[in-house]
């Protein structure tokens, strides 16, 4: 119940294309959901992040797309540049902001973006 | 916006030696802060959470008297692999949780590439 599982594994794009990654989770106690972005070598860096309580946020090219009754939530990035590539998480916390920010990762994605 | 700092980057040790990794945040308090390991092409796995003055709190299967944590002040954490072996060659991540602020609240370090000969 405290996995968040993670879709695709790996994922190739073209230069200006959209980039879709696709996160489930099963417990209703989680209340924050972030995408981090890592190259490697390096430790993750928040991209953006969306409480339950809404269903879209978007930052840029980067858009979080939340669905509550089916426990599902993704990260969109458009016009897709080579700059992108990198390992992609999601992740989910319980209280993260009053108790303290443990999260529960996904298994990450590797995205290549083809110039 | 806040650093931490992870110190070192890089350590090559011979087998049954101790390591020690250092995890800062550089301009902000920390109340929480956590130890990731990552294997390669892998996601991150929480080993254990330390809160400043008190013990950590150590996941499932993780070895406290190998991984040994002390969270001295509000700005440091350290990590000790405790006689390293080869199959504790890993990155390891620390993250800290910043006490107030408003939206972006948990900081990762850099990582600490660790090489067991």
């Amino acid at each position: 119940q405290q996995q968040v599982k993670q879709s695709p594994q790996s994922l190739i794009v073209q230069k200006g294309g959209i980039s879709i990654i696709n996160c489930a989770y099963e417990n209703t106690a989680f209340d924050y959901f972030p995408w981090y972005q890592q190259f490697p070598g390096k430790g993750p860096a928040l991209l953006i992040a969306i409480r339950p309580d809404v269903s879209e946020k978007k930052e840029g090219r980067f858009t979080i797309s939340f669905n509550k009754s089916a426990k599902q939530f993704s990260l969109h990035i458009m016009d897709s540049q080579p700059g992108d590539s990198a390992t992609y998480f999601c992740a989910a916390s319980i209280g993260f902001y009053n108790q303290g920010g443990k999260l529960i990762f996904g298994q990450g994605t590797e995205l290549s973006v083809k110039p | 916006g806040a650093v931490v700092s992870q110190h070192p980057s890089r350590v090559i040790c011979k087998s049954g030696t101790s390591v020690k990794i250092e995890c800062r945040s550089l301009d902000f308090q920390a109340t929480t802060m956590f130890w990731y390991r990552q294997f390669p092409k892998q996601s991150l796995m929480l080993m254990a959470t330390s809160n400043e003055g008190s013990k950590a709190t150590y996941e499932q299967g993780v070895e406290k008297d190998k991984f040994l944590i002390n969270h001295a002040s509000l700005t440091l954490s350290t990590l000790t692999v405790t006689s390293a072996h080869p199959e504790d060659s890993s990155f390891y991540i620390c993250s800290a949780h910043r006490l107030g602020g408003a939206y972006e609240k948990l900081f990762f370090g850099s990582g600490t590439q660790l090489s067991v000969l």
